[in-house]
């Protein structure tokens, strides 16, 4: 079975700083990865996904995050945060169990933007 | 209504209620999921259903019942909860396809509160 890590559960940055969320998985012949975003109270909204091609994938609010089959990581950056990129962000694998696909979540890291 | 809606959004019962979770897509996916989102916990897989066919079952205590009469729609039933059941339920739909990566799409949660 696959599974996700996500190295740091808690990234605090100042507000126009660049950031990097770390994601690695475990490895499998062919992978679908995605980045996930929870803000407060809210479920959670897909922010990019690798399926094939380029390993570099631009997603929304100005993110993205490069596919590193070598390294089996999947890591989301931005170049310059803003207050509203306060949220709990989740890595996740798309993997097939008992005949269905499904997906498998990181333990999410909580990105706090400071002024 | 557009995408995933979770009804209520909030609940309070006690330990003795018997009570129960909406959820309905407008995705026309075919693919459902019941998970549970606690405090400094991961998000935790509780079912699926699969063209409306349950395939998963993570070991969830008897006291969740999920029930889903369609591909739109998906409920979960509870009764007799305890206080540590207390948290945030989020519904998921995708569309399954052979061979192919799963893309979930969230409803906003039910914050459950069991007293």
């Amino acid at each position: 079975a696959q599974s996700v890590t996500q190295l740091d559960s808690q990234v605090p940055v100042f507000e126009e700083a660049p950031v990097e969320l770390r994601c690695n998985y475990s490895s499998s012949v062919s992978v679908y990865l995605f980045w996930y975003v929870q803000y407060p109270n809210q479920g959670l909204q897909l922010l990019l996904k690798y399926l094939s091609g380029s390993t570099l994938v631009k997603g929304i609010n100005g993110f993205e995050a490069e596919f590193n089959k070598s390294q089996t990581s999947f890591h989301l950056r931005k170049p310059s945060v803003h207050i509203s990129d306060t949220a709990e962000y989740f890595c996740a694998v798309s993997e097939i169990s008992q005949g269905a696909q499904k997906l498998v979540f990181g333990q999410g890291t909580r990105l706090t933007i400071n002024p | 209504e557009t995408g995933v809606t979770q009804t209520p959004r909030h609940l309070v019962m006690g330990m003795t209620n018997k009570k129960s979770l909406k959820c309905e897509q407008h995705l026309g996916h075919n693919a459902m999921y019941w998970y549970k989102q606690s405090a400094k916990k991961p998000l935790e897989l509780m079912f699926v259903y699969n063209f409306k066919e349950q395939t998963e079952n993570n070991s969830v205590p008897s006291r969740f019942s999920p029930e889903c009469p369609n591909s739109s729609h998906l409920f979960l039933h509870l009764h007799t909860l305890q206080p540590e059941d207390s948290a945030l339920y989020l519904c998921a739909s995708s569309f399954q396809r052979e061979k192919s990566y799963n893309e979930q799409f969230f409803g906003p949660g039910t914050r459950l509160t069991v007293l």
